[in-house]
């Protein structure tokens, strides 16, 4: 979905350093989402965003914060990268139809190696 | 919080054959479940969704079905076919938490 786009699609980094993940989507939707998507565990929710002055917790939020620049872009960043942050990492965007459908639309995803 | 688990991990069967994932969810409030398909290396995308006010739900060869007093909603693929490999993710929200719980993922694999 070129909608939703990921900067960058892959990064190695080394452990101490701070990094940030950039999100843009083009949809309009105000809803905005980060995920960890580790082997075996699906996905789980980092942080998500309801408009830009709405930043809050997801499930696994310990090590990373964001910014919601404006309504088409939300960063994520790791303040001091760890190895076990290593992980593909999504941004997701979703609407609200007005019919309780809340489907999120994923952007293509940045693999990030910590060493 | 909400938990889901999701079963099988991983599935092969027989391409035409038919393919069923099944999950639970713990929080009886939850009122809206996707169900994502991941091919490898790129993004989740979305299926098809169901709302607890529907029990069952329909596109081609993908069904949904919904048991809101059982806790447990299913993906049912029929005639399955080589494309149909991929990983499977199903998930539930409660609207007021406004936040999407994903399974752990079901490997499914198509058999020539």
């Amino acid at each position: 979905d070129a909608d939703v786009t990921q900067t960058p699609r892959n990064r190695i980094t080394k452990t101490g350093k701070r990094i940030m993940l950039e999100c843009s989507q083009t949809k309009g939707h105000d809803r905005m989402y980060w995920y960890r998507q580790d082997p075996g565990l699906g996905l789980r929710l980092i942080y998500y965003s309801f408009d830009v002055k709405d930043i809050n917790k997801g499930e696994i939020s310990d090590g990373y914060s964001v910014s919601r620049q404006a309504q088409a872009k939300f960063s994520l960043s790791l303040e001091s990268a760890i190895p076990n942050q290593t992980a593909l990492y999504f941004c997701a965007t979703s609407d609200t139809t007005g019919t309780g459908l809340y489907r999120q639309y994923f952007g293509p995803g940045t693999r990030l190696t910590v060493t | 919080g909400e938990n889901v688990e999701q079963h099988p991990s991983t599935l092969s069967v027989q391409e035409g054959d038919s393919a069923v994932i099944k999950c639970t969810y713990s929080d009886s409030a939850s009122n809206y479940f996707p169900w994502y398909k991941q091919e490898l290396g790129k993004r989740p995308q979305l299926i098809i969704d169901i709302r607890s006010n529907v029990g069952e739900k329909k596109d081609q060869r993908i069904a949904v079905t919904l048991n809101k007093t059982a806790k447990h909603f299913s993906l049912h693929i029929t005639e399955t076919q080589p494309e149909d490999s991929a990983v499977y993710f199903c998930a539930a929200m409660h609207s007021s938490a406004s936040k999407i719980i994903f399974g752990s993922g079901t490997r499914l694999s198509i058999r020539p």
